[in-house]
């Protein structure tokens, strides 16, 4: 089985600055799928970032990339120029093997303050 | 563009009530899910249909019965409620394809008294 660990239940960054959240894991799959969560106050869950363990190059989208180093099985998350509206609970997940199933960490809240 | 719609957003029960929490999605995913959200838990899978006609338990499934009602339709029973069953519930599809993700609706706010 799975397991993601975010290691880091809150975090705080003054607005414009930049943060990193951190997410190990562990598993024996070759062929897996990492994601990043967002969860605002309002509740949705929204995906940031995804990241295919097959490619070496970091997935990359708008202020948010990933550090995906394989071998060490890390997949953290830099929030760059940070925003009033980042302020949210951020879930890393796994996906792999045979099933359908996505296994996620226990989150971590990030507050931006101005 | 509803996407993946959960009905109620918010609901009150007295142990040992029975209630049925309803999902649709429009996006012609063949997978579904349901999960619990508790404070400092992350979200916890209960049940998944891989596809229509499959159900699977999850990673905390006692307590709670599952119906894939067709390809759209995917729906949450508690038969007899507990307040341990207090909780935020979602539900997600996803084409079942490992690199696709998930799509959740809004989730419903579920107090057992």
């Amino acid at each position: 089985a799975q397991t993601v660990t975010q290691s880091q239940p809150e975090m705080s960054v003054q607005e414009a600055e930049t943060v990193t959240l951190s997410c190990t894991y562990d598993t024996s799959e070759n062929n897996y799928y990492l994601f990043w969560y967002k969860q605002p106050p309002s509740r949705q869950m929204i995906l940031v970032i995804r990241q295919e363990a097959y490619k070496q190059q970091n997935a990359t989208e708008n202020r948010f990339s990933v550090n995906f180093q394989k071998a060490a099985k890390s997949f953290s998350l830099k929030i760059s120029d940070s925003q009033l509206g980042d302020t949210a609970m951020y879930f890393c997940a796994f996906g792999g093997g045979s099933n359908y199933k996505l296994t996620f960490g226990k989150g971590t809240l990030l507050t931006v303050n101005p | 563009n509803a996407g993946v719609t959960q009905t109620p957003k918010f609901q009150v029960l007295k142990t040992g009530q029975s209630m049925t929490l309803q999902c649709a999605q429009d996006m012609n995913h063949n997978s579904m899910y349901w999960y619990r959200q508790d404070p400092g838990m992350g979200l916890r899978l209960i049940y998944y249909s891989a596809s229509e006609g499959t159900t699977d338990k999850g990673e905390v499934p006692n307590g709670y019965n599952v119906s894939r009602l067709n390809k759209r339709e995917f729906s949450l029973r508690l038969e007899s409620a507990a307040p341990s069953q207090t909780s935020v519930y979602f539900c997600a599809s996803s084409t079942g394809v490992i690199n696709q993700p998930q799509h959740f609706g809004d989730g419903t706010r579920l107090s057992i008294l």
